[in-house]
């Protein structure tokens, strides 16, 4: 049973559009965070969530946490060939456990110059 | 600061041998976790060490898996016997303690496992 759907898995678009990264659940997390992943590397933290509803930006990345906590996205706006990589999301329950954390699948996303 | 190292990078052995993975935390971090990602699936959690103690192995898959944590640094994973399943990366991370500052957890580079 995968606890966290994350869409879509696979994602090719030309440098400048934009893109969002979903991630779904039926449960509630207490926090959740997004990594980004480069071949031969382990993930890397871009951001955590805590409160429903929270916004969260990073340069030209924003984050948002679904008022009920139990899904978020990952919307990227004018998309550059350096975001080229592997997006995780990833949900932690408890608040003293954030290291043990269910992980969507991922989606790869490809920038095309 | 050192980041979480892992070794080997790769390891390739044969159906029925043994294989001992190993993770380096980062200095000071009490938190340590072992993941595996196998073929197509999502990177899923195997084990919690609480500096020496294990606090969640929940995760594992079954008892041909054993982890270590002697004196709460490094830690060891080892397969014995290694089946064609175990195949995949397997990642190590490691956090600080809540009320000892940021609780991210920071992931080694993974060591990919092959059986064949």
């Amino acid at each position: 049973t995968q606890l966290l759907e994350q869409s879509p898995q696979f994602l090719s678009i030309q440098e400048g559009e934009n893109l969002t990264v979903y991630c779904n659940s039926s449960s509630v997390f207490s926090s959740l965070q997004w990594y980004r992943q480069e071949p031969g590397e382990g993930p890397v933290l871009l951001v955590t969530v805590v409160t429903g509803g929270e916004v969260k930006k990073l340069k030209r990345l924003t984050f948002q946490f679904g008022d009920a906590r139990k899904d978020s996205s990952l919307h990227i706006t004018a998309a550059q060939p350096g975001d080229t990589g592997l997006y995780l999301c990833a949900g932690a329950r408890g608040s003293s456990n954030t290291g043990k954390l269910i992980f969507g699948q991922g989606t790869t996303l490809q920038v095309k110059p | 600061e050192a980041g979480v190292t892992q070794f080997p990078s790769h390891s390739v052995i044969e159906k029925g041998q043994t294989v001992t993975l190993r993770c380096d935390p980062i200095s000071g971090h009490d938190n340590l976790y072992w993941y595996r990602r196998v073929m197509g699936k999502e990177i899923k959690f195997l084990l919690h060490f609480v500096k020496e103690s294990k606090q969640d192995e929940s995760g594992m898959p079954n008892n041909r898996f054993l982890a270590e944590r002697t004196g709460g640094t490094y830690s060891t994973l080892k397969v014995q016997p290694a089946e064609l399943e175990d195949s995949g990366v397997y990642f190590c991370a490691s956090s600080r303690s809540l009320g000892e500052g940021d609780t991210e957890a920071f992931f080694g580079q993974g060591t990919r496992l092959t059986v064949v």
